[in-house]
Order: structure tokens, then C-alpha cells, then sequence
């Protein structure tokens, strides 16, 4: 059963920081990987979605990476804002089923102005 | 981006009362939709997969005759909390997968906070 773990649960840094969270996962055996942001009380947004071929993808000031073979993956975000705060969540999708990805518990993010 | 469009938001019903939660794919068409459970500081639990025409599929130890899904159209899939309880209470959140196979990228609706009282 594959189990996401992501480190730490919260996390609060000044302004302008670049920061990492990171996402842990137990069966390699993935098809993709994506990360997510979800205000409180709210749905989740999709930031990035790699696929179990790829290492990285870009977005703006996010940038995430995926090691398979170590089930890691980590979400950079450069040059941090306010507006950034929420939590991060990683989901692990297994063989052709986005819905049956695991999720992390996430990690809340503070960005102090 | 896609967009799902969840409703209502929130909602506070008696015990005994029945809910109905509506999922929408505004933009794409969905023949499956996921709908999913989050307790608080806690992630997101499958429920079980909704497939258009035809009967949903439900995660070990969820209730079906509970937690009744239809999915009557490719844009729209419906979960109804049937004799909710306070035990229910929670955030429900459907998502889609972008280009209506399974193996997209997912895009949530805004989820619903359910309070029983």
C-alpha cells in the first residue's frame, strides 16, 4: 500500500525566502506525481504534474523534481510571498488512475510579510 | 485551466435529513469524476469513483446505500448523503480528470463543508 509522507507539517518563513517542501513516498511503482495548494476551507489547485518519466517540471517562481527510484519529490518556491500561504499537498498517482492517487497530509506554509 | 464547479459550498442539516452535492465540469466533459472525504489537517480520502452510465465505485468500507453517487451526464455527478448524522460531517471534494480519461490531471471543485447537527 503505498503511503505519502510529507515533511514538515508546517512551516512559516519572512518574505522573500526560497523555500522547499518535500513529499516522500513509499512505492515507486508510480505513474505521476502532483503537487497541489488548497486555501483553507477550499478545493485543491493543481500546480504541477509530473510524469513518472519525468524529472522536473516549471511554473513561474515553482519548481518541482521527482527522484523515482528514491520516492522523493520536492516543491521549490522561489522568492516567497503572502500569498503563497496555504497548504501544499503531494498526491502519488499509481498505473492509469489520477483518482486513486495518495495524498499527503500536506504541509502548511506561512509567509510572513 | 479546466474548471469544477462544486455546490453548495457549505451546507447544515438536521439528523435524519438527506443531502445532495452537485459536481460540474464546466469546460470538458467527464465520464469519471472522483469524489473524496477531508477531516480536518488530515488529507483527502477516496470515496469512490463516479462513471457515466453506470454504477459508481466505492472504496473498501464506504457505504454505498450511504453515500449515493449518479452521474447521469458527462458534465455532471451527484453525491447524496442519505440519513445524514453528525458522524458525516465533513469536507466532501469531487474531481475530474482533464480530458475525461483516467490517468489526467486532476482538477477539484471547491468542496462542500457538510455539518450535521
Amino acid at each position: 500500500k503505498q503511503e505519502v509522507t510529507q515533511i514538515p507539517a508546517a512551516l512559516s518563513v519572512p518574505e522573500g525566502e526560497n523555500l522547499v517542501l518535500n513529499c516522500s513516498f513509499t512505492d515507486s511503482a508510480i505513474y505521476n506525481l502532483q503537487w497541489f495548494r488548497q486555501d483553507p476551507g477550499k478545493g485543491l489547485t493543481s500546480l504541477l504534474l509530473i510524469q513518472s518519466s519525468q524529472r522536473e517540471q516549471t511554473s513561474g517562481r515553482l519548481n518541482a523534481s521527482l527522484d523515482k527510484s528514491s520516492g522523493r519529490s520536492t516543491l521549490y518556491i522561489a522568492a516567497s510571498q503572502p500569498g503563497d500561504s496555504a497548504t501544499y499537498l503531494c498526491a502519488v498517482g499509481p498505473n492509469h488512475n489520477a483518482g486513486k492517487s495518495t495524498f499527503g497530509d500536506g504541509t502548511t506554509l506561512t509567509v510572513k510579510p | 485551466g479546466a474548471v469544477v464547479s462544486q455546490h453548495p459550498s457549505w451546507v447544515i442539516c438536521k439528523s435524519g435529513t438527506s443531502v445532495k452535492i452537485e459536481c460540474r465540469s464546466l469546460d470538458f466533459q467527464a465520464t469519471t469524476m472522483f469524489w473524496y472525504r477531508q477531516f480536518p489537517k488530515q488529507s483527502l480520502m477516496l470515496m469512490a469513483t463516479s462513471n457515466e452510465g453506470s454504477k459508481a465505485t466505492y472504496e473498501q468500507g464506504v457505504e454505498k446505500d450511504k453515500f449515493l453517487i449518479n452521474h447521469a451526464s458527462l458534465t455532471l455527478s451527484t453525491l447524496t448523503v442519505t440519513s445524514a448524522h453528525p458522524e458525516d460531517s465533513s469536507f466532501y471534494i469531487c474531481s475530474a480528470p482533464m480530458g475525461g480519461t483516467s490517468n489526467e490531471k486532476l482538477f477539484f471543485g471547491s468542496g462542500t463543508q457538510l455539518s450535521v447537527l
